[in-house]
């Protein structure tokens, strides 16, 4: 079975500062990661995949993510971050070998940026 | 076509009482799910659809939980004899062709369920 572990269930940072939100996820099988971006009162954007290839992924609003297959991590990052990034980030994983995406998520990060 | 659509935004609800949510996915995606998301916790998976197929239902919470999906087009989520756990945030979400792997997921903005 997977499972998703989000560190951090809280992280304030200030505006036009960098970000690192973690993540970290078991598995004995080979997994596609994602990070899901939720803005107050709507549904999950999904920011970014990470399904093979290259190990350092780009997404949506200036974000990337590192697969680290030897730490089993997937930590998202943004280098300069603003106002209008205060939302709750979920990282989730999914098997490679089901004949089905059965998406698990982790227990979120919630991220607010502080003027 | 606007999204992954669900109604009501909102539902209270006494306990003892059914409650139905819909969910109208995207019109050409034909993978549909079921997720319920509690406070705090990110989305837990309940259920999904290929087409009008349920093809995973063993994480429905019990047999008070039931999804359709008649026609492969809409779906509907029913909670029989609702308890004061089953308040959380019902999602639904649809995807095309492999799913996660090739589109990633798009989610509707769910369905708030207060029981009182």
């Amino acid at each position: 079975a997977q499972s998703v572990t989000q560190l951090d269930s809280q992280v304030p940072v200030f505006e036009e500062a960098p970000v690192e939100l973690r993540c970290n996820y078991s598995s004995s099988v080979s997994v596609y990661l994602f990070w899901y971006v939720q803005y107050p009162n709507q549904g999950l954007q999904l920011l970014l995949k990470y399904l093979s290839g290259s190990t350092l992924v780009k997404g949506i609003n200036g974000f990337e993510a590192e697969f680290n297959k030897s730490q089993t991590s997937f930590h998202l990052r943004k280098p300069s971050v603003h106002i209008s990034d205060t939302a709750e980030y979920f990282c989730a994983v999914s098997h490679m070998k089901t004949s089905y995406d059965k998406v698990i998520f982790g227990p979120g990060t919630s991220l607010s940026v502080i003027p | 076509d606007t999204g992954v659509s669900q109604d009501p935004r909102h539902k209270i609800t006494k306990r003892g009482q059914n409650v139905t949510f819909r969910c109208d996915p995207i019109s050409e995606h034909n993978r549909l799910y079921w997720y319920r998301q509690t406070l705090g916790q990110g989305p837990e998976f309940l259920t999904y659809f290929q087409n009008e197929a349920q093809l995973e239902k063993s994480r429905l919470l019990s047999d008070r939980f039931s999804a359709e999906r008649p026609k492969g087009s809409f779906s509907t989520l029913e909670i029989q004899r609702t308890e004061q756990g089953d308040s959380a945030m019902y999602l639904c979400a649809s995807s095309l062709g492999q799913g996660a792997r090739d589109y990633g997921y798009t989610f509707g903005s769910g369905t708030r369920l207060t029981v009182v």
